[in-house]
């Protein structure tokens, strides 16, 4: 397995554009989580899956971010009618559920880095 | 609601030196701890992790930390630096039910030759 893998690396875009991100976390885990992180920030929830079920969506995540992941594998993060405000770092993790729940901590991608002109 | 504190932005240490980063949590239950590494460009890769039992843990590139639950922290350290350490490390919180983590802001690690 080679980790998780997100794609583009890179995004730039114009505002008021439609974009989108993929995630492929590492195929034995059931859970899926997306992050937002800005320059000098620690990573911020976004959402997150079990399996293809999404389980939490932050508050402050506005209604133009909408996340899928339709077979439980991969996952997409679209952003409608992006803004300034949108540029950042988009992380995703993946963890598998132990016993109880228990995890054991994220893997993380490398990232896709959104700049918003 | 859980919340983490890392109260030191930027550290600087010389290689060989000893290093402490300090991390306060807030949690409503026992939490779920972690430390993660993030190096320019990258993204974050786990450290460490304390889930109950012996509250000082050990992970990987040399590094430990220890939950003290009367103090709400869970410090890393490590005994002997390198300048390959230098890089942002952040503290996390987690539910017990692997439900969302909560980061802190980061300290920046600078490694003086």
């Amino acid at each position: 397995d080679t980790g998780v893998s997100q794609d583009p690396r890179h995004k730039i875009t114009k505002r008021g554009q439609n974009v989108t991100f993929r995630c492929d976390p590492i195929s034995e885990h059931n859970r899926l989580y997306w992050y937002r992180q800005t320059l000098g920030q620690g990573p911020e929830f976004l959402t997150y899956f079990q399996n293809e079920a999404q389980l939490e969506k932050s508050r402050l995540l506005s209604d133009r971010f909408s996340a899928e992941r339709p077979k439980g594998s991969f996952s997409t993060l679209e952003i409608q009618r992006t803004e300034q405000g949108d540029s950042a770092m988009y992380l995703c993790a993946s963890s598998s559920t132990g016993t109880g729940g228990r995890y054991y901590g994220y893997t993380f991608g490398s990232g896709t880095r959104l700049t918003v002109v | 609601a859980q919340s983490v504190t890392q109260p030191d932005i930027h550290i600087t240490v010389s290689e060989g030196a000893s290093l402490e980063l300090r991390c306060n949590y807030s949690y409503g239950a026992t939490p779920y701890l972690f430390w993660y590494v993030q190096s320019p460009g990258q993204g974050l890769q786990l450290l460490l992790k304390y889930f109950s039992g012996d509250t000082l843990v050990q992970g990987i590139k040399g590094f430990e930390a220890e939950f003290k639950r009367s103090q709400s922290s869970f410090n890393l350290r490590k005994p002997s630096v390198h300048w390959s350490d230098a890089a942002e490390y952040f503290c996390a919180v987690g539910a017990t039910n692997a439900g969302k983590s909560t980061f802190g802001d980061g300290t920046t690690l600078t490694v003086k030759p």
